[in-house]
């Protein structure tokens, strides 16, 4: 059990385009998800976390306007990197909470963006 | 701020060898999970640690929380090349979020 998908697993993509990431519990309801940012051999970066139906919350230095985070329902939430630039190439992965374990994250396997 | 130092930051050794990684905080945590992360993959839940002094064992990984809830450590015994990672520990406070250690990068050589 607690299984969540990331799609895609990598993307390359041209600079001022945008790519969405998408994020799915397949087997319990999330009712809080975490996007993280992670720079090769380092710890991950909490970018922002979501809780369904509200708007997301950025940690500081996050900017919410080139990172789209959209929680639309209990299984799903989406990232949209906007008007991609190379320094936004990077391992994004996605977690997700079971409201009914309260403290548990299961992450997503993760997917590497490569801006050009 | 709320900080989970981890350590050692690297550790390479041998085949067989025993390691111990570390977690401490001045904060007290509700409850600390360990993860394991290979390269190009998302982190996987090893163990979740909630009662101060638990003990949990996992094959030849025992995991540690303190009698006081603000430490943890990850002992494994006679380490092989598959235990190669990243080890993560993430400690939970209550409300929505989760603090991470900076990593321990375990490598173990055949």
């Amino acid at each position: 059990g607690a299984v969540v998908s990331q799609h895609p697993s990598w993307v390359i993509c041209k600079s001022g385009t945008s790519v969405k990431i998408e994020c799915r519990s397949l087997d319990f309801q999330a009712t809080t998800m975490f996007w993280y940012r992670q720079f090769p051999k380092q710890s991950l970066m909490l970018m922002a976390t979501s809780n369904e139906g509200s708007k997301a919350t950025y940690e500081q230095g996050v900017e919410k306007d080139k990172f789209l985070i959209n929680h639309a329902s209990l299984t799903l939430s989406t990232l949209t990197v906007t008007s991609a630039h190379p320094e936004d190439s990077s391992f994004y992965i996605c977690s997700a909470r079971d409201g009914t374990t309260r403290y548990e994250q299961y992450f997503g396997p993760g997917t590497r963006l490569t801006v050009t | 701020t709320q900080l989970l130092e981890q350590s050692p930051q690297f550790l390479s050794i041998q085949e067989g060898e025993n390691l111990t990684v570390y977690c401490n905080s001045s904060s007290v945590f509700s409850s600390l999970q360990w993860y394991r992360q290979e390269p190009g993959e998302g982190p996987v839940l090893l163990v979740t640690v909630v009662t101060g002094g638990e003990v949990k064992k996992l094959k030849r990984l025992t995991f540690q929380f303190g009698d006081a809830r603000k430490d943890s450590s990850l002992h494994i015994t006679a380490a092989q090349p598959g235990d190669t990672g990243l080890y993560l520990c993430a400690g939970y406070t209550g409300g929505f979020k989760t603090i991470f250690g900076a990593g321990t990068r375990l490598f173990v050589k055949a």
